[in-house]
């Protein structure tokens, strides 16, 4: 079993279309989670972190259930922009912080006209 | 800030020869910088973690002899592919941690290099 688990895709959504992004993780002691973009040929960059509380920024919101080892990203309103390859990230580690970081392969988003 | 640079962003290269790949962070000095390598439609694996004046930290499976890393100052890593083949052409990305944030989870990216070994 994948560390990190994402569907890859694609995801096929009109604009203004909201869109949710699951992921499952397989470590139970991992304790710092992130959604992160990556656009094609480029680095992937952060798009936010999830905490255990739930978070939003704009149209954006994330939630963890740890119960379920479970990750969310949802987007609201979405843009022709917001077109790109999103990957759920685990950070492993519950102590000695190594800042070693588990990528999930990745859920692809095609927004349309 | 937390500006991430990599050099060179592509690079071609006859089958049995080295490429170097620096990793430099422009703006903060980071501790800890990180390799991964990206296959295409593949999530990004880690390879190795580097540290500031020790020895690089390799994944299980990633040979120590063939890809070389040395992280000689705070602000700099490199990453050697020795006699590179076909099957090591891939995105090379490296990644950054704020020194003065230690245990800050967050990771700076650098810009990548794509590799094509004939």
């Amino acid at each position: 079993r994948k560390e990190v688990e994402q569907d890859p895709g694609p995801f096929n959504v009109p604009e203004g279309a909201t869109v949710a992004f699951n992921c499952t993780y397989s470590n139970s002691a991992s304790q710092s989670f992130f959604w992160y973009r990556q656009d094609c040929r480029k680095e992937p960059k952060l798009l936010m972190s999830v905490y255990s509380s739930g978070n939003e920024d704009g149209r954006f919101t994330a939630q963890l259930n740890r119960a379920s080892q479970y990750i969310s990203l949802l987007i609201r309103d979405s843009k022709l922009s917001d077109s790109a390859t999103y990957l759920c990230v685990v950070n492993p580690n519950p102590s000695g912080n190594t800042g070693k970081l588990i990528f999930g392969q990745g859920t692809t988003l095609q927004v349309k006209p | 800030g937390a500006v991430v640079s990599q050099h060179p962003s592509w690079v071609i290269c006859k089958s049995g020869t080295s490429v170097k790949i620096e990793c430099r962070s422009l703006d903060f000095q980071a501790t800890t910088m990180f390799w991964y390598r990206q296959f295409p439609k593949q999530s990004l694996m880690l390879m190795a973690t580097s540290n500031e004046g020790s020895k690089a930290t390799y994944e299980q499976g990633v040979e120590k002899d063939k890809f070389l890393i040395n992280h000689a100052s705070l602000t700099l890593s490199t990453l050697t592919v020795t006699s590179a083949h076909p099957e090591d052409s891939s995105f090379y990305i490296c990644s950054a941690r704020v020194a003065q944030q230690a245990s800050y989870n967050e990771q700076f990216f650098g810009p990548g290099t794509r590799l094509t070994v004939l």
